[in-house]
């Protein structure tokens, strides 16, 4: 079974970088899509992109001059850089496994991730 | 984007009763060349992560009690728990994979009455 595990800073400044890493066990990121989603505190699920394929992407149009989702295979992980961030970034942000770009078939647990100065 | 829009936005049922969520996309999701409905259903209880019930509109994930089902096809869509138990409280969301951005539903909440 595919578990997956987000780590990464809590608090983030305004105008700054979010990074966050997603650790895959059970399951190679060398196959298959893997995905970013995020959910600002009460409110619903936002689909941010994904990367397959061993290192293609596709990013939520909106998202994409200030985001990079990229992979280290060796590690098997994948990660989120979100650029230039604002209050309205403030979410919990899962990673998952996104069955051949389709569905989230297995998702972490989430990190919130606050930004604010 | 597709937008999907769900309803109700909440909804409180008695245990045992029959509860259904519904599920509309702004345009077609059905891909002819397959006949496939490219829409997904998730529940999300307090504090966890979605966890997925449906796919391809009607396929139920494996672990699934049966008393899950979903059904439609092209822009409406409709999830059903047939005898509402407890555990069964949560929100749940549509979501669409038929074109990128990828999008969802903004959720119905379910509780019990």
């Amino acid at each position: 079974q595919v578990q997956l595990q987000e780590s990464g800073p809590g608090l983030v400044k305004p105008s700054e970088t979010l990074s966050l890493t997603c650790t895959v066990s059970g399951g190679s990121i060398t196959s298959d899509y893997w995905s970013w989603i995020r959910q600002p505190p009460g409110q619903g699920l936002e689909w941010i992109g994904y990367i397959y394929d061993g290192g293609s992407t596709k990013y939520k149009p909106s998202l994409r001059s200030r985001l990079t989702i990229s992979l280290d295979t060796s590690k098997n992980q994948f990660f989120l850089n979100l650029r230039s961030v604002t209050a309205a970034d403030t979410a919990v942000y899962y990673c998952a496994s996104w069955k051949s770009g389709w569905y989230g078939d297995y998702w972490g647990q989430g990190a919130l991730v606050t930004v604010s100065s | 984007d597709i937008v999907m829009t769900q309803s109700p936005d909440s909804l409180a049922m008695s245990l045992g009763e029959r509860a259904t969520i519904n599920c509309k996309s702004s345009q077609s999701i059905l891909y002819s060349s397959n006949n496939k409905n490219y829409l997904a259903w998730y529940q999300q209880k307090a504090g966890q992560p979605p966890k997925l019930l449906i796919y391809w509109a009607s396929t139920r994930e494996s672990g699934v009690p049966d008393r899950f089902s979903g059904s439609g096809s092209g822009t409406d869509f409709t999830l059903t728990i047939s005898s509402l138990q407890a555990e069964d409280v949560a929100v749940y969301y549509c979501h669409q994979y038929y074109s990128t951005p990828h999008t969802f539903g903004r959720g119905t909440k379910l509780e019990i009455k």
